[in-house]
């Protein structure tokens, strides 16, 4: 079967750097996608990654090892309005998006 | 950029009636439109997949009598929640992927806000 892992929660505290991990099987790959999603929301695009190795946007940056079928995403500077679920999902190989079910980040002061 | 305008964004229903929810692409044609659940604290289920000018095609389990799909044009897509009883209350969610707006080559879809389906 196909899936996708990720914690469920983390806690963080405010300006310090979170990991997010997403490790996942699929039915082949084209490329990996991380979303954010505030509660009672859409997700919204973050980043994607097709080849392994590390993309820089700002304060985020997403990393992906095809070989170990492994991607985290890592959160710097954290501020408040970063708590929210961050979404882990693959692109198989027939272009499906395969979720994972989300890990809430909760920021602390 | 690329909006997907989604409506309505609550609803409250009583059981037995029909519920019907729409995604307007505004500023780009959206030649297919994926319909999502998502359960709380669940991850985004994809019922359906509509494509404009054909029938939708299903996701496994997904009873294409009871969530109607029609893709009526390029730019508007609909879910029909038939006879809605509480196990359908969820939060539906359509996603588009705008030609055009790529991440090295992928398409990324742009989402509607959502509809949360409540029904009593």
């Amino acid at each position: 079967g196909q899936n996708i892992d990720q914690p469920t929660e983390m806690t963080a505290t405010e300006g310090a750097i979170v990991q997010i991990n997403c490790t996942y099987q699929t039915s082949g790959f084209n490329g990996l996608f991380w979303y954010q999603q505030h509660a009672g929301e859409a997700p919204t695009f973050l980043s994607y990654n097709v080849l392994d190795g590390l993309e820089e946007k700002g304060r985020f940056s997403s990393f992906l090892s095809r070989s170990k079928g492994y991607s985290y995403l890592l959160l710097k500077e954290l501020q408040m309005k970063d708590s929210a679920s961050y979404l882990c999902a693959v692109s198989n190989s027939n272009y499906q998006l395969i979720w994972g079910a989300g890990t809430k980040l909760i920021i602390k002061p | 950029g690329a909006v997907v305008s989604q409506h309505p964004s609550w609803v409250i229903c009583k059981s037995g009636t029909s519920v019907k929810i729409e995604c307007r692409s505004l500023d780009f044609q959206a030649t297919t439109m994926f319909w999502y659940r998502q359960f709380p604290k669940q991850s985004l289920m994809l019922m359906a997949t509509s494509n404009e000018g054909s029938k939708a095609t299903y996701e496994q389990g997904v009873e294409k009598d009871k969530f109607l799909i029609n893709h009526a044009s390029l730019t508007l897509s609909t879910l029909t929640v038939t006879s809605a009883h509480p196990e359908d209350s969820s939060f539906y969610i359509c996603s588009a992927p705008p030609v055009g707006h790529t991440a090295s080559g992928a398409n990324v879809l742009t989402f509607g806000a959502g509809s949360r389906l409540t029904v009593l």
